[in-house]
């Protein structure tokens, strides 16, 4: 069965403080990785799509990379309005969402 | 362009009856998935539709149900409510199936009492 897991679960950064969220999986064919962000009571907002290892993609203070077990999402100088919750997503025959990681930026 | 709308928003309904959920996905849209989302397990997915037909189903209790219409518009219905119904459904859709940069709706927060 598909496995993907984020860490941590919980992230608090001083406002400008970079720091980097994990999401790891298991699946056989991986077709393609997904960011998404969460604001409390929204669905979630598409980020980003990487599709093989080594491939970047940035958007803002947010840069998303992928190897063949891992896929990172870089946060460079965080601001207080990217406080959210941000899921990773794995596609094989479905899209399976890891449980997120909670992100608090402090001004 | 409009996003994804979902309908109602909000809905409080009694264990035993049945409750169903419309969404309406962004325009030339023909891909719809639902997702289930409650604190302990994250998002859950459900069903996806493309063009009329279901072509994905996750690991739900054959009383949640789904459909898709003509106008892409899509509907999920669940019969004999439960307490542990009661979650956030999320309803996202995609431009085609090989394209799964999904954009989601608002959700409908349904309180099964």
């Amino acid at each position: 069965e598909d496995q993907v897991t984020q860490s941590p679960e919980a992230l608090r950064l001083q406002e400008g403080e970079s720091s980097s969220l994990n999401c790891s999986y298991t699946v056989s064919g991986l077709r393609g990785l997904f960011w998404y962000r969460q604001d409390p009571g929204k669905g979630p907002e598409f980020l980003f799509t990487l599709y093989s290892a080594g491939e970047e993609k940035e958007k803002e203070r947010l840069k998303a990379t992928l190897t063949k077990k891992e896929s990172f999402l870089h946060i460079t100088a965080p601001k207080p309005e990217d406080s959210a919750t941000y899921l990773c997503a794995v596609l094989e025959e479905k899209l399976t969402f890891g449980t997120g990681t909670r992100l608090t930026i402090i001004p | 362009k409009a996003g994804v709308t979902q309908t109602p928003r909000y809905l409080i309904k009694t264990r035993g009856q049945q409750v169903t959920l419309s969404c309406s996905p962004i325009s030339g849209h023909r891909s719809v998935s639902w997702y289930q989302q409650t604190p302990g397990q994250g998002l859950q997915f459900l069903f996806e539709y493309f063009s009329e037909t279901q072509r994905n189903k996750g690991n739900f209790p054959g009383r949640f149900s789904g459909r898709q219409f003509s106008n892409s518009r899509s509907e999920m219905n669940v019969s004999t409510l439960e307490l542990g119904d009661s979650a956030l459904y999320l309803c996202a859709s995609s431009l085609d199936g090989a394209n799964y940069e999904q954009y989601f709706g608002p959700g409908t927060r349904l309180t099964v009492t």
